[in-house]
């Protein structure tokens, strides 16, 4: 049974490029969670899906960055025209179900993102 | 709102020594998660216990210990005589719904053979 599966594991976008981040969740799991690690810090949440669903995207930038979980295929975090203060870790966790915290989340191995 | 904070930034020890890992946390919800994960050098997030709200009980696993006292709002990390293979960043997280953590800003601990 794989993981959460995170591709690419590194990606150096030049400034103004767009960068897109799969990820591809457990078997079975159907919510994916996005959350951003910049350097030294903790990881941040961006946002909650559910296959076709935005869930809650409280924590996304409102501008240049956008997210989708299809229907078929991986979740997609997308970041437009890229900034160097985009420069981050980005991580990807699923869970089988909408539950409380007692319902486990697994954590990808992350897309570590460099804008020069 | 929600909050948790991770004072130490980084912490130092040598290898067999006992480290505790301090962890406060803020929420006026009465129903919570905690969380404790070790984020490698690899840069992976290794999930290490989690605890919910209604269950005070101290736990142990192996040289890890895990102390949760509502009344200071704190959930600490000791790992007992440490290992070089113990060092890595530290996160403790709070959840209240559907995995929306609330991560602290990590310790990062070095232990010296």
């Amino acid at each position: 049974n794989a993981g959460v599966m995170q591709n690419p594991r590194h990606l150096v976008r030049r400034r103004g490029q767009e960068a897109r981040l799969r990820c591809s969740p457990m078997k079975g799991h159907s919510h994916v969670y996005w959350y951003r690690q910049l350097p030294e810090e903790g990881l941040k949440f961006m946002v909650y899906l559910q296959k076709e669903n935005i869930i809650d995207e409280s924590g996304m930038p409102k501008e240049r960055f956008s997210a989708e979980f299809p229907k078929e295929g991986p979740s997609i975090l997308r970041i437009q025209q890229v900034v160097r203060g985009d420069s981050a870790a980005y991580f990807c966790a699923s869970s089988p179900r909408r539950g409380g915290g007692d319902t486990e989340a697994f954590f990808g191995q992350g897309t570590r993102l460099t804008v020069v | 709102a929600q909050k948790v904070t991770q004072a130490q930034t980084e912490i130092s020890v040598v290898e067999k020594e006992d480290v505790t890992l301090d962890c406060v946390y803020e929420t006026r919800d009465t129903t919570y998660y905690l969380f404790w994960y070790k984020q490698p050098p690899s840069g992976e997030l290794v999930f290490l216990i989690r605890r919910n709200s209604f269950d005070e009980q101290n736990e142990i696993s192996g040289r890890y210990s895990w102390n949760f006292q509502k009344s200071t709002s704190s959930f600490n990390f000791t790992i007992t005589a440490s290992q070089v293979v113990d060092s890595a960043v530290y996160f403790c997280a709070l959840s209240l719904t559907f995995n929306k953590f609330y991560f602290g800003s990590g310790t990062k601990l070095n232990v010296k053979p």
